[in-house]
């Protein structure tokens, strides 16, 4: 089953805005990882949060992590236009469904 | 300690032909996993490798594609022959213990 859907698909907004993306999965986790993908290009790990943490900070990233509602939230504070790409979350489950799965991925372009 | 590391980053072929991306897991990283993302897509999963056995394959889009990981170190993942729809960046990751995988920079694949 697909995990780590992400909404919006889709985020427009001017630079110096918050931008918050959604991740929500479907069974139990181990952990969850944001991944940031500028286009066509590779992936560049962006913060990591373990079932048993609630909230990671990362310079202007904060991660939440609800594992009652199986959702997680990426928030990027005042958003650049280098901050222009898609966002992905990838959970890793546990018992036999471990391997990483990754969302559809939320596209975010900040306009300057 | 060195990261996965892919090669090439950048691959630019004609239909029809061949070409071999290279997987180099972290050490002593059983656990190696095959990803692409077809351009705009999601990120979807296309293998998964216990030391050299595959264990899930599932994810492989047809016999045109080839994983091999002969000896459980390195990965080689052959496409031949390529179609334009191979394009997309392929991203392998690997994971010790099922508790958190970590992923390559990506290979992007052209096809023309």
């Amino acid at each position: 089953s697909q995990q780590g859907e992400e909404d919006p698909q889709a985020l427009s907004i001017q630079e110096g805005e918050n931008a918050t993306m959604n991740c929500s999965y479907k069974t139990s986790i181990n952990n969850l990882q944001w991944y940031r993908q500028n286009s066509g290009r590779g992936l560049v790990h962006l913060i990591l949060i373990r079932s048993n943490e609630r909230e990671k900070h990362s310079g202007r990233l904060r991660v939440t992590l609800d594992t009652s509602k199986k959702s997680s939230s990426l928030l990027i504070t005042a958003s650049r236009a280098a901050d222009t790409a898609s966002y992905f979350c990838a959970s890793s489950g546990t018992g036999g469904s471990y391997i990483p799965t990754f969302g559809r991925g939320t596209s975010l372009i900040v306009h300057p | 300690e060195a990261g996965v590391t892919q090669f090439p980053s950048h691959s630019v072929i004609e239909k029809g032909q061949t070409v071999t991306l290279r997987c180099d897991p972290i050490s002593g990283h059983d656990n190696l996993y095959w990803y692409r993302r077809v351009m705009g897509k999601e990120i979807k999963f296309l293998l998964h490798f216990v030391k050299e056995s595959k264990q899930d394959e599932s994810g492989m889009p047809n016999n045109r594609f080839l994983a091999e990981r002969t000896g459980g170190t390195y990965s080689t993942l052959k496409v031949q022959p390529a179609e334009l729809e191979d394009s997309g960046v392929y991203f392998c990751a690997s994971s010790q213990d099922r508790t958190e995988a970590f992923f390559g920079q990506g290979t992007r694949l052209t096809v023309v």
